[in-house]
């Protein structure tokens, strides 16, 4: 069975510092995993995905990930965090590309002026 | 067309009546899935079709939920008899075989 835990509900940072939001899955094959980002009252976007190939996925807004097997994680990060970064952040994932995707509960980054 | 298109945007009923909230994929993805996204909580999954048909459906939270989808494309999501538990927002995506999977804004479903 796949799942997805995102550690931590709730993240703040200062404005120019470091974005870690972690995800770490369970799924018995290979999976795809995905970043979305839902800001206050819209859908939800695609951040950025790994299926194959290249282990260190870049996305929109300058927002990174690296899918590392031997720790079943794929953690978010970006060097340096905007304003406009605040909203929630959901880890997915699934084993083929036409399954059902699987969420995490989400993470509400918060940017501090 | 351009996006993923769900309609109504926000729909208010009250207890017990029935609602259909419906979904617009991109033209030629294969794949349509409904999720449901309640108050400070993350995505419940509900329906997958692949074409017309529901490999799984086992997200469907009881037998007052049901949804089909006509010529591969527009897909109905029925809540009958609703209760004041199923406000939500209701999530819509479409996805080619390919796995780029691109979602609607949702319906907000209000039930008092």
């Amino acid at each position: 069975a796949q799942s997805v835990t995102q550690l931590g509900s709730h993240v703040s940072v200062s404005e120019g510092a470091l974005v870690l939001l972690r995800c770490n899955y369970s799924s018995s094959v290979p999976p795809y995993l995905f970043w979305y980002v839902q800001y206050p009252n819209q859908g939800l976007q695609l951040l950025l995905k790994y299926t194959t190939g290249a282990t260190l996925v870049k996305g929109i807004n300058g927002f990174e990930a690296e899918f590392k097997k031997s720790e079943t994680s794929f953690h978010l990060t970006k060097p340096s965090a905007h304003m406009s970064d605040a909203a929630e952040y959901f880890c997915a994932v699934t084993y083929s590309s036409a399954s059902k995707i699987i969420f995490g509960s989400g993470t509400r980054l918060s940017i501090r002026p | 067309g351009a996006g993923v298109s769900q309609s109504p945007s926000n729909k208010v009923t009250e207890k017990g009546k029935d609602v259909e909230l419906r979904c617009d994929p991109i033209s030629g993805h294969t794949a349509l899935y409904w999720y449901r996204q309640s108050l400070g909580q993350g995505l419940e999954f509900l329906i997958y079709f692949q074409g017309n048909s529901a490999p799984d459906k086992s997200g469907l939270p009881s037998d007052r939920f049901s949804a089909e989808r006509t010529g591969g494309s527009v897909s109905t999501l029925t809540i009958q008899r609703t209760q004041q538990e199923d406000s939500a927002v209701y999530l819509c995506a479409s996805s080619p075989r390919t796995g780029d999977y691109t979602f609607g804004s949702g319906t907000r479903l209000t039930v008092v």
